[in-house]
């Protein structure tokens, strides 16, 4: 089965600071990555997705995610933090021809 | 359509009554899926579908929730004799082939009082 754990429910950084948010997932099977997005009272917005091509993958609004297998991570990065960046962040797993699971998420705070 | 679809966005109802919720995904994606989120929590699986069939309903949290997808396009989310710990935003969600980069809808905020 797959599973995954977001560390740190809650994430403050300042405005221009690196953003990380952490992700480690579980699965039998070569995985699907992804990390979600979510502004108040809003639907889930893709961020990013991995589907086994290229461990570094790129996203929307300047955000990036390492697939790192001998560490079973998939932690989000940006290396500088906006306002506009405020949300609840989701990680979640599936493996091809099965469903999602989500993490508990992480909600980002950026201080002016 | 654009986008998934689900209605009504918002949806107050009394104990014990019986409750409908519906979803309309993106033309021509064959997976559907339900979620349920609780404030503060992750998306919960409650059900998916491939095709007119539930693939998996082991998230169903009990015989009172049901879901259908007669035709293979729009589905119903089905929850019978509401229960004050029924009240979340139930989120659908919809892919091309089941795997995929999922798309989801804005939710529906239930409330039973």
């Amino acid at each position: 089965a797959q599973s995954v754990t977001q560390l740190g429910s809650h994430v403050s950084v300042s405005e221009g600071a690196l953003v990380l948010l952490r992700c480690n997932y579980s699965s039998s099977v070569p995985p699907y990555l992804f990390w979600y997005v979510q502004y108040p009272n809003q639907g889930l917005q893709l961020l990013l997705k991995y589907t086994s091509a290229a461990t570094l993958v790129k996203g929307i609004n300047g955000f990036e995610a390492e697939f790192k297998k001998s560490e079973t991570s998939f932690h989000l990065t940006k290396p500088s933090a906006h306002m506009s960046d405020a949300a609840e962040y989701f990680c979640a797993v599936s493996d091809p021809g099965n469903q999602f699971y989500f993490g508990t998420g992480t909600s980002l705070t950026v201080i002016p | 359509g654009a986008g998934v679809s689900q209605t009504p966005s918002n949806k107050v109802t009394e104990k014990g009554k019986y409750v409908e919720l519906r979803c309309d995904p993106i033309s021509g994606h064959t997976a559907l899926y339900w979620y349920r989120q609780s404030l503060g929590q992750g998306p919960e699986f409650l059900i998916y579908f491939q095709g007119t069939g539930a693939a998996d309903d082991s998230g169903l949290p009990n015989d009172r929730f049901f879901a259908v997808r007669p035709e293979g396009s729009v589905s119903t989310l089905k929850i019978q004799r509401t229960e004050r710990g029924d009240s979340a935003v139930y989120l659908c969600a919809s892919t091309k082939q089941v795997g995929e980069e999922a798309f989801f809808g804005q939710g529906t905020r239930l409330t039973v009082v």
